[in-house]
């Protein structure tokens, strides 16, 4: 069946950096995307979502960008902290109804 | 704000046996949903509710069961609990949006299940 993928398993960034995490995604026909964030030991946190009439949504040091040519979601952490040293996951949703699919998870890993 | 509380935390089992991983959410929202997680897979979707009264599978429904008979509870019962089913479970609501679209999904803290 068709699901969430991400290009890298770990992603390792200096503090005070950008960071950018990609994410695949196959299902053509997917209407609403989420990034949520996962610390040790904890349930996944939302962080920001993005419907596929969008090709770019803004939060609080967060962007996602939508690019529904290729399907490719990224999630850009402007100024990352050690705080944001988590697993992300991208997870897409089709229809109405509480499915999710998600992505394996990428490590970030914040460098003092 | 209590938001999705699941209970336990952490349970042991013995093969063959049985248990309810119970999941209550306050938001008054319309969906739920159960995943479990294991290393390298991310999260896989075993069940899901789209309202008080309606269930449907989800990618790894085997060996699982769910019922919703209000808006608040969702239990996930396993039947007969076997090693392949060790893993960290979550339960996670979202409310019907305008137009029946879909919003954030909100996820308990999770329960960590050994089966030996």
């Amino acid at each position: 069946g068709e699901s969430v993928g991400l290009h890298l398993p770990t992603l390792s960034v200096q503090e005070g950096d950008n960071s950018i995490i990609n994410c695949a995604y196959s299902n053509s026909a997917s209407d609403y995307f989420i990034w949520y964030k996962q610390e040790s030991g904890k349930g996944p946190q939302f962080i920001i979502d993005i419907r596929s009439n969008m090709d770019k949504r803004q939060g609080q040091r967060v962007t996602v960008l939508l690019n529904k040519t290729v399907k490719h979601l990224s999630l850009q952490i402007a100024a990352t902290q050690p705080g944001d040293s988590a697993v992300y996951f991208c997870a897409e949703n089709l229809g109405a109804n509480s499915k999710l699919t998600f992505g394996k998870g990428i490590t970030l890993s914040v460098r003092p | 704000n209590a938001g999705v509380t699941q209970t336990p935390k952490f349970q042991v089992l013995k093969t063959g046996q049985s248990m309810t991983l119970q999941c209550a959410q306050d938001m008054n929202h319309e969906y739920m949903s159960w995943y479990r997680q294991d290393p390298g897979m991310g999260l896989r979707l075993i069940h899901y509710s789209v309202g008080a009264g309606i269930t449907d599978q989800g990618e790894v429904p085997n060996g699982y069961n769910v019922s919703r008979s209000t808006t608040e509870d969702f239990p996930l019962r396993l039947l007969s609990a076997a090693p392949s089913q060790t893993s960290v479970y979550f339960c996670a609501s979202s409310a019907r949006g305008a137009k029946r679209r879909n919003t954030e999904a909100f996820f308990g803290q999770g329960t960590r299940l050994t089966v030996v």
